[in-house]
């Protein structure tokens, strides 16, 4: 299995500001993702961190809205930038190697933007 | 999109098997069935998965039918703990994009 740590597990912001959400994996991991949980709603793809090289988006997400860095193979970050109270969600990270079948998720960033 | 239909939510009595099923009509010949479930306020949690025959693990049972177009999921014995949303995804490679349908609430009461 994998470990993945995701930070912070919970903020508040305020309307206008960004927030990066970090997810850090014990263990090098071939593919990254980021969903979005919106309240009482299903997981949606935001896009595939991809390592050395820019981010693959989902339709209906960019990346001026959503960054994403993937500097090494256990580390990525997503930023959520000028924020509205329609960006509050949970947002998870996942992770999948080769030598594994089943993907491993983080325990999400509940975000509220107030 | 999401290749699979799910029921809304079901009820199972503890201690009783839960069965949920799951359409996937369009799937294709190297896709696998996954199933996921999320309880309250938690990452997802990986179940089970199979290809075309039958498959049980430590969680649950998967039953995928001849033709691959439906499948059900059978936890034996519920409890109040296996209370969740399940969602059934289909995934051509281990490290293809889940992509999550709406999924089935079910709940276990006593």
């Amino acid at each position: 299995s994998a470990v993945i740590s995701q930070k912070p597990s919970r903020d508040i912001c305020q309307r206008g500001t960004s927030l990066t959400i970090q997810c850090q994996v014990d263990s090098q991991v071939t593919m990254m993702f980021w969903y979005r949980q919106q309240p009482g709603q299903s997981l949606t793809l935001i896009a595939t961190a991809n390592q050395g090289s820019e981010a693959t988006y989902e339709s209906g997400f960019v990346i001026d809205k959503f960054p994403i860095s993937r500097p090494n193979l256990t580390f990525s970050t997503l930023t959520v930038s000028n924020m509205s109270p329609e960006d509050s969600s949970i947002y998870l990270c996942s992770v999948d190697r080769p030598t594994n079948t089943e993907a491993f998720f983080g325990q999400g960033t509940r975000l509220t933007v107030v | 999109d999401a290749k699979t239909t799910q029921p809304t939510s079901m009820d199972c009595a503890e201690g009783r098997a839960a069965n949920l099923p799951c359409n996937h009509s369009t799937i294709s010949g190297n896709e696998y069935v996954y199933w996921y479930r999320q309880i309250h306020s938690q990452g997802p949690q990986y179940i089970i998965h199979g290809l075309k025959n039958n498959e049980t693990n430590e969680m649950a049972s998967l039953i995928i039918t001849e033709d691959r177009k439906s499948s059900t999921l059978i936890l034996p014995h519920a409890t109040l703990r296996d209370t969740a949303v399940y969602y059934c995804i289909v995934r051509a490679h281990n490290t293809d994009k889940l992509i999550f349908g709406t999924g089935t609430r079910l709940q276990v009461f006593p």
